[in-house]
């Protein structure tokens, strides 16, 4: 089992919903990112957010809006998404890499997202 | 630019022998090396890392190299199970603080009964 809780497991939405992904971690870190990762491909960044402030946006479309509530939860807001958007959405957390060491990525299982 | 490569996208090996899964990345800057491994419908699953004060490391059943010279790094998976099989990926980070994981290509692990 996994320390980084996604919800929900699976999510099929038409092109002109809204629906919001969650994420979710215990392990006191301050460091929480969205990955999109297509079939047989390595994950991309999308987002992060360090200390609940967003610090990196890789150009993502502003069809994805992201949300750090507080430091353990992470959402990924959805409207008006394309067919191409369809992925898996993987939320990871790390201690926070400005610190004097690096530390790995711990991932949730992800959100299977199909758009129709 | 930078990268963080796999040499061979499928390995197969018989179980109860030792896999080696390989890695090449291109920033030499990079001092900080992870070795993820991805089940079907699952997300990445940490398996070891290094830093690059150390060549070798070692956990439960597997073996981290890491050969700066050659910018190489490379996973070892000995007595191969079939609980092994899946997709592994190399990732990189270095140590400026940046957030930014670079993830090789990916290898898949199939175990042959």
């Amino acid at each position: 089992d996994t320390e980084v809780t996604q919800t929900p497991k699976h999510l099929v939405m038409g092109m002109t919903n809204k629906k919001s992904l969650k994420c979710e971690q215990h392990m006191g870190h301050r460091a929480m990112y969205w990955y999109k990762q297509k079939a047989k491909k390595p994950p991309e960044l999308m987002f992060v957010y360090s200390y609940e402030k967003l610090s990196i946006n890789e150009s993502v479309p502003s069809r994805f809006s992201p949300e750090c509530p507080n430091s353990s939860l992470l959402n990924l807001h959805l409207h008006a998404l394309q067919p191409e958007d369809s992925a898996l959405y993987l939320c990871a957390s790390s201690q926070d890499p400005g610190s004097s060491y690096n530390s790995p990525l711990h991932f949730g299982n992800g959100t299977r997202l199909t758009v129709t | 630019g930078e990268s963080v490569g796999l040499h061979l996208p499928t390995l197969s090996v018989q179980e109860g022998d030792n896999s080696i899964i390989n890695c090449a990345y291109s920033n030499s800057a990079s001092d900080y090396f992870i070795w993820y491994k991805q089940e079907s419908g699952k997300g990445p699953q940490f398996i070891i890392d290094i830093r690059s004060n150390m060549d070798k490391r070692q956990g439960q059943r597997v073996t981290v190299l890491l050969n700066k010279t050659v910018k190489h790094l490379s996973l070892q998976i000995a007595a191969t199970q079939p609980g092994d099989s899946a997709v592994y990926f190399c990732a990189e980070n270095n140590a400026s603080g940046t957030y930014k994981y670079i993830f090789g290509t990916g290898t898949r692990l199939k175990v042959l009964a």
